[in-house]
């Protein structure tokens, strides 16, 4: 199976911050990565496809980079509705697996 | 607009079955394979098991920790996913997803999801 690892798992900040979380592949990908932002009692919603092209509808501030091993995950000034946890998920091949989540919360 | 609506979650007994439904709308379910991925109490996110479309001849894809046990199934005239849980275990309590898979582009649309306890 391939592991995914995401960090930070917890990450605090403030309005306005720039922030970026990780996840690192156990073996190769290619870009076959989401990334998916979920709220309390809420099902997950996908911001990132294919490691980088951004979800139809989803804020310019969320943007995605990497290929093959390793990824990232920028918000590039957050906003208030933006703390929430934060899923990577690689579709590359079976089982497909997530990271174990970053949550984001307020400074 | 995409709408996914799961139902039949509930309490069930350890051994127990359980079988849970997925209405789709808003797109051409037979054009999409179909997954499931649970959610555990305070947890992180689980995929299950997929189904693909008719042109790949509904081949379906298990996590192992559910393999042998849990089954899924669709009936694209009723544009309808199903997950056939059985010998359910204390572990298997999850808030379950649907959720459309474009293929080599992964899941984008998620339902709201549905309950299962198992407990005794």
């Amino acid at each position: 199976d391939i592991q995914m690892t995401q960090s930070p798992s917890s990450l605090s900040a403030s309005v306005g911050d720039r922030v970026t979380i990780t996840c690192r592949a156990s073996q190769g990908i290619r870009n076959d990565l989401g990334w998916y932002q979920q709220k309390p009692g809420k099902a997950p919603k996908r911001l990132i496809y294919a490691a980088s092209s951004l979800q139809s509808g989803v804020p310019s501030r969320f943007s995605g980079s990497g290929s093959g091993t390793e990824f990232t995950l920028t918000i590039s000034s957050l906003q208030p509705e933006d703390f929430a946890t934060y899923y990577c998920l690689q579709h590359d091949s079976y089982p497909i697996t997530f990271g174990h989540g970053t949550r984001l919360e307020i400074k | 607009e995409v709408q996914l609506v799961e139902s039949g979650g509930g309490l069930v007994q350890p051994g127990g079955s359980l079988r849970l439904s997925c209405a789709a709308s808003g797109f051409t379910f037979s054009d999409y394979y179909m997954d499931w991925v649970r959610q555990a109490p305070g947890k992180g996110l689980e995929w299950v098991g997929r189904i693909r479309h008719r042109a790949s001849r509904y081949t379906t894809e298990y996590a192992a920790s559910v393999n042998g046990r849990f089954t899924v199934s669709r009936d694209d005239s009723k544009r309808s996913l199903y997950l056939q849980m059985n010998s359910l275990k204390i572990e298997d309590t999850a808030v379950y997803y649907c959720a459309r898979d474009l293929g080599a582009s992964g899941v984008d649309y998620w339902g709201q999801g549905t309950l299962v306890t198992v407990s005794s």
